[in-house]
């Protein structure tokens, strides 16, 4: 039981290049959501998905695209990467609704750097 | 709108000590809070949590106190550790909506002195 992964762990990118985050998790887990962490700004929401196919905006969504295809996986883009968009970023997972809500389950992070 | 706030960026604590860590939200709407612990290099993970039918919850070294009125909750860990010496972020959503967004603090740095 690996429990949230997240690919790749760092990243270079220039800007106006594109790239995609991929998050896994094998919990079987409902929910699950693009964190950004940057100094002095905590964690903010990118975009979530509270199931298979389907997708909303966080807090900050502007100039990520995400897409969940499969349960396990959420994806997310950056199709044309700015320097402010150099961060730490974080997946993490929930159970279905009705059990523990406690249990939001973090990956390790990314992070990533645009030139 | 930051609508949780924690106010001390940094926390220094001798070790044994009481580490008192506190956290402000202003929607009202919120009925469950979190807090986490973050190691550098290392993903979030879940120490305690609250809902806001109780005004505390403890869970060993832990205490979490919810003051509804004030919109304000609190992190009390004794004795503190020098391996307690980490990031801790606070969050709170509302579990009515459905959707189990979390809204975190910017994080308070504790450290504990040996």
């Amino acid at each position: 039981n690996a429990g949230v992964t997240q690919t790749p762990k760092f990243r270079v990118l220039k800007t106006g290049q594109s790239m995609t985050l991929l998050c896994a998790q094998d919990m079987n887990h409902e929910y699950m959501y693009w964190y950004r962490q940057d100094p002095g700004m905590g964690l903010r929401l990118i975009h979530y998905s509270v199931g298979e196919g389907t997708t909303a905006k966080g807090e900050v969504p502007d100039g990520y695209n995400v897409s969940r295809l499969k349960k396990q996986n959420f994806l997310l883009g950056l199709e044309s990467a700015a320097p402010s968009q150099t961060s730490v970023y974080f997946c993490a997972s929930t159970p279905p609704l009705g059990e523990a809500t406690d249990t939001q389950y973090f990956g390790p992070g990314t992070r990533l750097t645009v030139l | 709108d930051q609508q949780v706030k924690q106010n001390s960026p940094s926390l220094s604590v001798q070790e044994g000590r009481i580490s008192i860590l506190n956290c402000d939200y202003t929607n009202s709407m919120f009925d469950y809070f979190l807090w986490y612990k973050k190691y550098p290099a290392e993903g979030p993970t879940f120490l305690i949590s609250i809902s806001s039918i109780k005004d505390k919850n403890e869970d060993g070294r832990f205490t979490v106190f919810l003051n509804k009125s004030a919109k304000h909750l609190s992190l009390h860990i004794v004795p503190s550790q020098p391996g307690d010496s980490a990031v801790y972020f606070c969050a709170a959503t509302r579990t009515t909506s459905g959707t189990y967004k979390y809204i975190f603090g910017t994080g308070t740095r504790l450290k504990v002195l040996a």
